[in-house]
């Protein structure tokens, strides 16, 4: 049963199109964040929510949007994709001051 | 502005033999440091950790040294084994439970 799970594994759109990725955690944390990897192995946070309130929200352009309806999910929703948002994302989540734990991330290509 | 550094992108070691990969900030303010280990196609796992009262941290095989003078850790593996091949992550952060800047990480290869 994985701790972290995200849907899809791959995806692949067209630039311009909107696509979501789902992330659940069923480790009872309180804390939830999404990563990027850029294609320089860059891992930089994106966004960090706390029992649903958003805590961090680094310089990302508002094309990003998470959603999280219940603590144990954290959504990632892109409108108007283009080709730099290419990169896999990843899901993490943590129980207070502790280390995260990540998803298996989620490859996305835009052509 | 990338506050984590992992200079070498690659090493490779013959199994057996210790490796130690590299990790470098610049953020005084970071005190709270840890090391992932990635396969291909998975996430980071968390391998390791050290806070900045510490200089060393072990745990088997893995021992992490911190040098916060000189503002670099490292991660010795000994002795290293295949399985240990993978890419290697390290992160700090200015306390438990605050935002974590990564490294570029550094792609381990033991050769048996």
């Amino acid at each position: 049963d994985t701790a972290v799970s995200q849907t899809p594994k791959y995806l692949v759109t067209q630039m311009g199109n909107d696509k979501s990725i789902k992330c659940e955690q069923n480790l009872g944390h309180d804390t939830m964040y999404w990563y990027k990897q850029d294609s320089k192995k860059f891992l930089k946070i994106m966004f960090s929510y706390n029992n649903k309130e958003l805590i961090i929200n680094e310089t990302v352009p508002n094309r990003f949007s998470p959603k999280s309806p219940d603590k144990a999910h954290l959504n990632l929703h892109i409108n108007s994709l283009e080709l730099g948002d290419s990169a896999v994302y990843f899901c993490a989540s943590s129980q207070g001051p502790n280390v995260l734990t990540f998803g298996a991330g989620s490859r996305l290509t835009v052509l | 502005d990338q506050q984590v550094k992992q200079n070498s992108p690659s090493l490779s070691v013959q199994e057996g033999r210790i490796s130690i990969l590299n990790c470098d900030y610049t953020n005084s303010m970071f005190d709270y440091f840890l090391w992932y280990k990635k396969y291909p196609a998975e996430g980071p796992t968390f391998l390791i950790s050290i806070s900045s009262i510490k200089d060393k941290n072990e745990d088997g095989r893995f021992t992490v040294f911190l040098n916060k003078s000189a503002k670099h850790l490292s991660l010795h593996i000994v002795p290293s084994q295949p399985g240990d091949s993978a890419v290697y992550f390290c992160a700090a952060s200015p306390e438990p439970g605050n935002q974590f800047y990564f490294g570029t990480g550094t792609s381990l290869t033991v050769i048996p």
